[in-house]
């Protein structure tokens, strides 16, 4: 069974200042996509970034970037330029490339602070 | 135009009551999801439904029982209701192998 862990429970940053948040999962697959997903006190769950796993460029959205190792099973989330706006629950998420493995299995969260 | 709705957003009951959480997508997506996401926000699947076919039970109590009607809906039965069943529900859909869009959660308090 595929497993995620997010070693910080709570990190923080100043406003305009980048952060990384850590990443990492176990799994015996080879084609499998990874998710970040921010959770603000609305409890809505916002997809922020996705990455395919045989795509060896980081994926990057705006301000958002991962840095991707396939053979660490690492996949850290970059802020940069933070935003009051980005205060929130951060998950990690993993899924399965199989057509039967569409379940996304999550890592126990990081709250982000940021600090103006 | 929301995308993925559930009702009620917010639900606080006995124990011992049954109670359902409704969820609807208007995304066109072939698959849904309930999660739970516990008092340590933690989430973790319970359910997956392909064109209203079980696909994913995750171990879960049997009081817990999904209904797919159709495609565009999949709610959430719970008997007999204990204060452990407190939590937030969350419904998802996908098309098969592409992100999931989540709803807006339902908190549930069982008191």
């Amino acid at each position: 069974a595929q497993t995620v862990t997010q070693s910080q429970p709570e990190m923080s940053v100043q406003e305009a200042e980048t952060v990384t948040l850590s990443c990492t999962y176990d799994t015996s697959e080879s084609d499998y996509y990874l998710f970040w997903y921010k959770q603000p006190p609305s409890r809505q769950m916002i997809l922020v970034i996705r990455q395919e796993a045989y795509k060896q460029q980081n994926a990057t959205e705006n301000r958002f970037s991962v840095n991707f190792q396939k053979a660490a099973k690492s996949f850290s989330l970059k802020i940069s330029d933070s935003q009051l706006g980005d205060a929130a629950m951060y998950f990690c998420a993993y899924r399965s490339a199989s057509t039967s493995g569409s379940r996304l299995t999550f890592g126990e969260g990081t709250q982000l602070t940021v600090n103006p | 135009d929301t995308a993925v709705s559930q009702t009620p957003k917010y639900l606080v009951t006995q124990m011992g009551n049954d109670k359902s959480i409704k969820c609807e997508q208007n995304l066109g997506h072939d698959t849904m999801y309930w999660y739970k996401q516990d008092s340590k926000k933690f989430l973790k699947i319970m359910f997956s439904y392909n064109n209203k076919e079980l696909i994913i039970n995750e171990t879960v109590p049997n009081r817990f029982s999904p209904k797919s009607p159709d495609k565009a809906h999949l709610n959430l039965h719970i008997n007999s209701l204990e204060l452990g069943d407190s939590a937030v529900y969350f419904c998802a859909s996908s098309r098969v192998r592409n992100e999931q869009f989540f709803g807006p959660g339902t908190r549930l308090t069982v008191l």
